[in-house]
């Protein structure tokens, strides 16, 4: 089972051009989430999807978009990345969005300079 | 505001234990959450606390106190793989995980 994967693994991005992050997962979680992980800080979330079809705004959503068409893809989108933007972004997924034993998986992360 | 609170590093002696403390403000509780970062690697999951007290997981502990918003990772009979950085997050009462900046563990022969 491969879980969650994401690509690509490390991007160097030009400021002002726009940039899709991808994430797959085969578990058939529900719930699935970006973060970003910059140094000194803790993993701060994006965006979140709750199920397929529906998204919501984490604590950093400005600059990026996401979208949920079906269970296993969450892609990330930056339509005009700025320097602020570099850090390691993650995807991560949990069986379900509320339940008191719920864990995230997390994908393998991209790494994203921008220039 | 929501508040996590870790040391930023701490350096532990191959096999000695090592206490590794999390105290938390968050809007709500809905459970506490450790995980073990390698560098350059994915957050995997430790263990996880909702209830007050201690839960034993082979060489890892993890205790809780929600009246003092206080936990800790117990790490026992160290071994060098054991060298990465520990983070605990915090479910909040919208079930968001609110994070902790990271504990770098740093293993010493």
């Amino acid at each position: 089972t491969a879980g969650i994967t994401q690509a690509p693994t490390s991007q160097i991005l030009a400021a002002g051009r726009s940039m899709t992050l991808r994430c797959t997962q085969d578990m058939r979680h529900n719930a699935m989430y970006w973060y970003r992980q910059d140094l000194g800080l803790g993993l701060r979330l994006i965006h979140y999807s709750n199920t397929a079809g529906t998204t919501g705004k984490g604590e950093v959503p400005d600059g990026y978009s996401v979208s949920r068409a079906n269970t296993d893809d969450f892609p990330l989108t930056l339509a005009s990345a700025v320097p602020s933007q570099t850090s390691v972004y993650f995807c991560a997924s949990s069986d379900s969005a509320g339940g008191h034993t719920d864990t995230q998986y997390f994908g393998p992360g991209t790494r994203l300079t921008v220039l | 505001g929501q508040n996590i609170d870790q040391p930023t590093e701490m350096t532990a002696t191959e096999g000695a234990i090592v206490q590794i403390n999390c105290t938390y403000q968050t809007s709500g509780f809905n459970g506490l959450f450790w995980y073990q970062q390698h560098a350059g690697e994915a957050p995997t999951f430790l263990s996880y606390n909702v209830l007050d007290g201690l839960e034993e997981k082979g060489r890892f502990s993890s205790f809780l106190s929600r009246s003092k918003g206080y936990s800790y990772l117990l790490l026992k009979e160290l071994q060098m793989k054991d060298s990465a950085s520990y983070l605990c997050a915090v479910r909040d009462s919208n079930y968001q995980l609110i994070w902790g900046a990271g504990t770098k563990l740093i293993i010493k022969p």
